[in-house]
């Protein structure tokens, strides 16, 4: 069973702090993604990567980096927090034109 | 621009009845569908999918049809359980890779 691992399942910063959210998975699977979901908004692709250094931007990257040293780990950085960017963050993992497999998702709150 | 729109924020049925949970689609380039469910506090979990090539797919109580040419996508669910209370996502991909989700339908079944 696939499973994709999220680092912090609740996290809590201050405005302007550099914030990482990691990312693992299990499965070998050369696609990963980050989103983030907002009620309304459903969830929203924010990265994603196709292969080990590589990187695409998705439909909201600002404000976001991202990370992918290694196949099975895909960080997402927030260069320097703002209280908009207050949300639930999930990473998927996925091998290609299978579903999406998700983590359980982090709690980000930025005060 | 959401490409996935889902108009229904809510959805409430009496258990044993049917679940019908809409979703709508702009980009004619999208071919591979998908529902997920997500349950408070977990990631969403991969459901049912179908691909542009059929228009009904199946499994267990879990249907799903595709209107290709109204870009309507629709998940049935019969008979409907109280387990089955969560949010649905429905999502869409250009040849199964980074997909687009909607906002999501909070289904509610009353015992």
């Amino acid at each position: 069973d696939v499973k994709v691992t999220q680092s912090s399942r609740y996290l809590v910063k201050r405005t302007g702090e550099k914030v990482f959210l990691e990312c693992v998975q299990d499965m070998d699977h050369e696609n990963m993604f980050w989103y983030r979901q907002d009620p309304g908004l459903g969830l929203r692709l924010i990265y994603f990567s196709y292969d080990v250094k590589m990187k695409e931007k998705g439909d909201i990257p600002e404000g976001y980096s991202v990370s992918r040293e290694k196949k099975e780990r895909f960080s997402l950085i927030l260069e320097s927090a703002s209280t908009n960017q207050t949300s639930m963050y999930l990473c998927a993992s996925q091998a290609p034109n299978q579903p999406q497999h998700f983590g359980d998702g982090t709690r980000l709150s930025i005060l | 621009d959401q490409q996935v729109k889902q108009n229904s924020p809510s959805l409430s049925v009496q258990e044993g009845r049917i679940s019908i949970l809409n979703c709508d689609y702009t980009n004619s380039m999208f071919d591979y569908f998908l529902w997920y469910k997500k349950y408070p506090a977990e990631g969403p979990t991969f459901l049912i999918s179908i691909s542009s090539i059929k228009d009904k797919n199946e499994d267990g109580r879990f249907t799903v049809f595709l209107n290709k040419s109204a870009k309507h996508l629709s998940l049935h669910i019969v008979p409907s359980q109280p387990g089955d209370s969560a949010v649905y996502f429905c999502a869409a991909s250009d040849q199964g890779n980074d997909m687009r989700f909607g906002a999501g339908t909070r289904l509610t079944v009353k015992p």
